[in-house]
């Protein structure tokens, strides 16, 4: 069982839609929780930084941590087609070593 | 600011041959940077750490004799892929971890990742 696992897609979704991104885990020692974003040959880009459980919202973001369940979301509000890109959930421990999820490829059609 | 850069962003050579990529952090000091490979539709997956001013720690299976990597200053470290081959080909991606403090005294961080080096060995 990998340690962290994300549906790869491909998700498509007209502009405008409420996308959800999800990953769970089986490591209970995670506490950092993160939502990268990456385009086609770049680099990835932090969009979500979350300590812990709880919710983070900014702008049309949403990061959700529900440690109970081991499992973290990703929403996206009134998605653009400039939100298509493969979005990688990553966490870690006390360590600073990131375990990346394989990521979900998005595309938003308008 | 937190920008990483790599250089080159894409490179093609010869099998047998040496390449090196640079990551540089340009506007904030990093002791610690990270070096990750990423095949096509898949996810990053972490070669080693490098620290600056002693050896980097490598990940089980990585080779250290095939992936040299050496941070001699607070802004740089540097992966050299040694007698590279096919199957090297790969997009490699460096972080750098930036630190911050809190007014509370306590401190978080977080990693900036740079722009990627495609290498293809023919």
């Amino acid at each position: 069982q990998k340690e962290v696992e994300q549906d790869p897609g491909p998700l498509s979704v007209p502009e405008g839609a409420i996308v959800s991104l999800n990953c769970t885990y089986s490591n209970s020692a995670f506490q950092y929780f993160m939502w990268y974003r990456q385009y086609s040959r770049k680099g990835p880009e932090l969009l979500m930084y979350t300590y812990s459980s709880g919710n983070k919202e900014d702008g049309r973001f949403t990061a959700q941590v529900d440690k109970s369940s081991k499992y973290i979301s990703l929403f996206i509000r009134d998605s653009q087609p400039s939100d298509s890109a493969t979005y990688l959930c990553a966490m870690s421990d006390w360590a600073d070593k990131l375990i990346f999820g394989t990521g979900t490829r998005l595309q938003v059609f308008p | 600011g937190a920008v990483v850069s790599q250089h080159p962003s894409w490179v093609i050579c010869k099998s047998g041959t040496s390449v090196k990529i640079e990551c540089r952090s340009l506007d904030f000091q990093a002791t610690t940077m990270f070096w990750y490979r990423q095949f096509p539709k898949q996810s990053l997956m972490l070669m080693a750490t490098s620290n600056e001013g002693s050896k980097a720690t490598y990940e089980q299976g990585v080779e250290k004799d095939k992936f040299l990597i050496n941070h001699a200053s607070l802004t740089l470290s540097t992966l050299t892929v040694t007698s590279a081959h096919p199957e090297d080909s790969s997009f490699y991606i460096c972080s750098a971890r930036r630190e911050y403090g809190t007014s509370g005294g306590s401190s978080y961080n977080e990693q900036f990742f740079g722009p990627g080096t495609r290498l293809t060995v023919l």
